[in-house]
Formats: C-alpha cells, structure tokens, sequence
C-alpha cells in the first residue's frame, strides 16, 4: 500500500539556518505529494503541494521538488525563522478513491 | 461554518463506557476523513467518506471504532467499551471533492482520555 517515511525528529536549529526535511514515498501510479504544518496549538494546515514529477510546491519560502527517480518530496527553507517551529507531515494521495496518509511528522525547533 | 468544527474539544471517560465524537465539515466539502494522533506519533488513518461512494474503513482498529456520516454533512465517530490504548487526539479533516489535488482542511482535534 501507500506510505510515507519522513526523517525523525526533533530537529533544532538556529534562527536564519538552511533547513531539510526528508521525505520519502512508496505509491503505486502518480500520487500527488503534500507538506501540512501544525503549529502550537493550531490544527494541521497545508503548506505546500506538488502534483506531478518535477513540480515544485512553495510557500512562507519553503519549497519542495516532486523527484519520481528517487520517491522523494523533500522540504526545504533556506533561513528558518523562530516562527517556523512546528510540526511538519509529509503526505500524499494515491488516487481520489484513496485516503490522504501521512508520515509520522518532524517537529522543528528555531533558536534565536 | 468557516472551518471545520469538532466537539467535545476534550473528552474524559472511564475505560468502558462509549464515547462520541462529533466532526462539522466545511459546508459543501464532499469528502471526510478521521485521523488518530497518539501523543508523539504521526497521524493514523480511521475512515475516509467520499461523497456518494462507500466509505473506506480500512483503517478502524477494531470493530469497536465505527463513524457514520449524514449526507454532505455531520460525521460521528463512535468509540464502544473504550479501553486505555485509545487515548489520543482524533482529527477530522474535510475537503471540497476526492480529487487527487484538492486540499484537506483540519479541525482541532478531540483529546480523548480513557481513565
């Protein structure tokens, strides 16, 4: 079946470092690939998306790139902020019939 | 309503004894999904309703856990005979249709705690 595996936390970094996540996916077909981020206290919202190979989904100045070749989706911020610190999941959807699944999440702390 | 509403926000209840919750989708949203989020862990899949079709359920634990939905609208998870293991946030997410791009919006979650 679909899964998602996404590096584990907690990852701490300093405020204005670069940032990756690692995301990597098994899907039949052509999933479509998301980033949804929780913040303290608020429920889980999409960040960013990506739909076919090679696409690149951006927001808040995160990206990531839909790489087929090697399954991967990951995410990437060239200078995190402390406002950043959150939880991020990777996600896809493996076709309309078939539910959004989720990895286990990487929660992201900045120090200023 | 403006966004996805769950009650109660927080639930205590004695192991044993059934508990309901409540999920409001965004109005028109067609598709419906509850997730469980132990704490420190990712989101796991309950069931997903789609619209018109059949609800996949393959991700109910057991046949304790069952969620009924009411057309386009309210949705119900009903946990039976709860036990300790079932502790955890349950989130319901709903989205405009099934389609493979369109973004699933969450509520707060349910904090559930079997005592």
């Amino acid at each position: 079946g679909n899964s998602v595996t996404q590096m584990e936390g907690p990852v701490t970094l300093s405020e204005e470092a670069f940032l990756t996540i690692n995301c990597t996916y098994t899907a039949t077909g052509y999933p479509s690939l998301f980033w949804y981020v929780q913040y303290p206290g608020e429920g889980l919202q999409l960040l960013l998306k990506a739909t076919k190979a090679d696409d690149k989904g951006s927001n808040k100045g995160f990206e990531a790139t839909y790489r087929k070749e090697t399954t991967s989706f990951h995410l990437e911020k060239g200078s995190v902020q402390v406002s950043d610190s959150a939880v991020y999941f990777c996600a896809l959807k493996g076709s309309p019939s078939t539910p959004l699944v989720f990895g286990k999440g990487t929660r992201l702390s900045v120090i200023a | 309503g403006a966004g996805v509403s769950q009650s109660p926000s927080n639930k205590v209840t004695e192991k044993g004894k059934d508990v309901e919750l409540r999920c409001d989708p965004i109005s028109g949203h067609t598709a419906l999904y509850w997730y469980r989020q132990r704490l420190g862990q990712g989101l796991e899949f309950l069931i997903y309703f789609q619209g018109n079709s059949a609800p996949d359920k393959s991700g109910l634990p057991s046949d304790r856990f069952s969620a009924e939905r009411t057309g386009e609208s309210v949705s119900t998870l009903t946990i039976q005979r709860t036990q300790q293991e079932d502790s955890a946030v349950y989130l319901c997410a709903s989205s405009l249709a099934t389609g493979m791009n369109t973004e699933a919006f969450f509520g707060q979650g349910t904090r559930l705690t079997v005592v």
